[in-house]
């Protein structure tokens, strides 16, 4: 199984729906993150786990809500979404905060 | 704050080199690293330095570091068309780590 993996890779739902994003990484790291990056835009960091504890959120409208079970998993589930919250929604997990992150390939996310 | 910063465009022939640039603020960065976005994907990350070195090169990779100026290069030796992507640079800035907005680089053939 590769480093890290994202599910589902596109996702369109509407904005009344409840969904959620799956991320899971088997490289035995610490700290995981979720980030979103949208066109023409830097990519932003919503949250950062580490030892599955949140130690930040970059003041992220609730209608997004983080959960780390433990330190191979990381959801982000979705509720009541705005149609300017679609974008590539990136999940990346490092062996602690501020070492190198390697990146699972995105879900690419459309509220209709 | 901490800020790191890009060009957003950059255009090369096949076989030239490229060189994308990027500068930063946080003077305590102690790795910087460089990242490729292929369409579709992730960031892969595609090489690092640490900030008491000058220089990495790893096959067709230079890496330069001016840690006075706080300028980062990347140089891509022999630019292929696989190598058109979305490049970003990021430095460990305070317990984080920093991302520029993101190179994008066309290679023509």
């Amino acid at each position: 199984e590769t480093g890290v993996t994202q599910t589902p890779r596109h996702l369109v739902m509407g904005m009344t729906n409840k969904k959620s994003l799956k991320c899971e990484q088997h490289l035995g790291h610490n700290a995981m993150y979720w980030y979103k990056q949208s066109a023409k835009k830097p990519l932003e960091l919503m949250f950062v786990y580490s030892l599955e504890e949140r130690v930040e959120n970059n003041s992220v409208p609730s209608r997004f809500s983080p959960e780390c079970p433990n330190s191979s998993h990381l959801f982000l589930h979705l509720h009541t979404l705005q149609p300017e919250d679609s974008a590539l929604y990136l999940c990346a997990s490092s062996q602690a905060p501020a070492h190198e992150q390697y990146f699972g390939p995105g879900t690419r996310l459309t509220v209709t | 704050g901490e800020d790191v910063e890009q060009s957003l465009f950059l255009s090369v022939r096949e076989g030239d080199s490229s060189v994308i640039n990027c500068t930063y603020t946080d003077s305590s960065s102690t790795y910087l690293y460089w990242y490729k976005q292929e369409p579709g994907a992730g960031l892969q990350l595609l090489t690092y330095i640490f900030s008491n070195m000058d220089m990495k090169q790893d096959q067709r990779l230079t890496v330069l570091l001016n840690k006075k100026d706080k300028h980062l290069s990347l140089r891509i030796a022999d630019t292929q068309t696989g190598d058109s992507a979305i490049y970003f640079c990021a430095e460990t800035g305070t317990g984080k780590l920093i991302f520029g907005q993101g190179t994008t680089l066309q290679v023509k053939p």
